[in-house]
């Protein structure tokens, strides 16, 4: 069965660092694409970032970048986001979703972990 | 970045209905875009991809269809289960993008 399990989410400080992984399970991992979307309180869903199977291409929406570093280690079947200087409106639950192999669009998605960015 | 747009945000619905929703992106995508429920507190579960595929797993019921700018997700006969909020995702190219969702309410 496959899982994606997400954690490191919390409370933060504006301007604070938080560091957030996905676990995987129940397929091989290291042959799929992965992406982190976000879903701020109420509201619809934005996608964060995109890393290849190998690592080796990396997308990031406007939002993020230069502030967020996606990145996974195939060996530990984890994918992470590593988050900088973090703002109110990075507020949002954080999904990370498998691009499928057949679909091409996101058919397995983790139960999210809630990331509060507050003073 | 290709914007998408779904109408209406919210939809009032009794069971046993045919229900219509439409995603229109900013330009052409082809076929590459997906369809996903999301329940309160859930995560999206992905019903359609490649405009009309159906997903594993998804009731018959669900349906698909459309290419270019515009899309329909439509669903013959509205079940109790059905009852959540629907989003759009083009993945034609990076940024993916999705529509601001279409809440479907029990009337």
């Amino acid at each position: 069965e496959v899982q994606l399990v997400e954690s490191g989410g919390g409370l933060v400080q504006p301007g604070g660092s938080l560091r957030l992984s996905c676990a995987a399970s129940g397929f091989t991992f290291s042959s799929y694409e992965m992406n982190w979307v976000r879903q701020a309180p109420g509201k619809g869903l934005e996608w964060v970032s995109y890393i290849s199977s190998s690592g080796s291409t990396i997308y990031y929406a406007d939002s993020v970048k230069g502030r967020f570093t996606i990145s996974r280690d195939n060996a530990k079947n984890s994918l992470y986001l590593q988050m900088n200087s973090l703002r109110a409106e990075d507020t949002a639950v954080y999904y990370c979703a498998r691009d499928g192999l057949a679909t091409s669009s996101f058919d397995y998605w983790g139960q999210g972990t809630l990331v509060t960015v507050s003073s | 970045d290709i914007q998408m747009t779904q109408s209406p945000s919210t939809l009032s619905a009794s069971v046993g209905d045919r229900v219509t929703i439409t995603c229109r992106a900013s330009q052409s995508i082809s076929s590459w875009l997906a369809w996903y429920q999301q329940k309160p507190g859930k995560a999206p579960k992905l019903l359609i991809y490649k405009a009309s595929s159906l997903e594993s797993g998804v009731p018959s019921r669900f349906s698909g269809s459309g290419s270019g700018t515009e899309f329909t997700l439509t669903i013959s006969s509205l079940q109790p289960d059905d009852f959540a909020t629907y989003y759009c995702q083009q993945y034609n190219s990076y940024p993916v993008t999705f529509g601001q969702g279409t809440k479907v309410e029990i009337k």
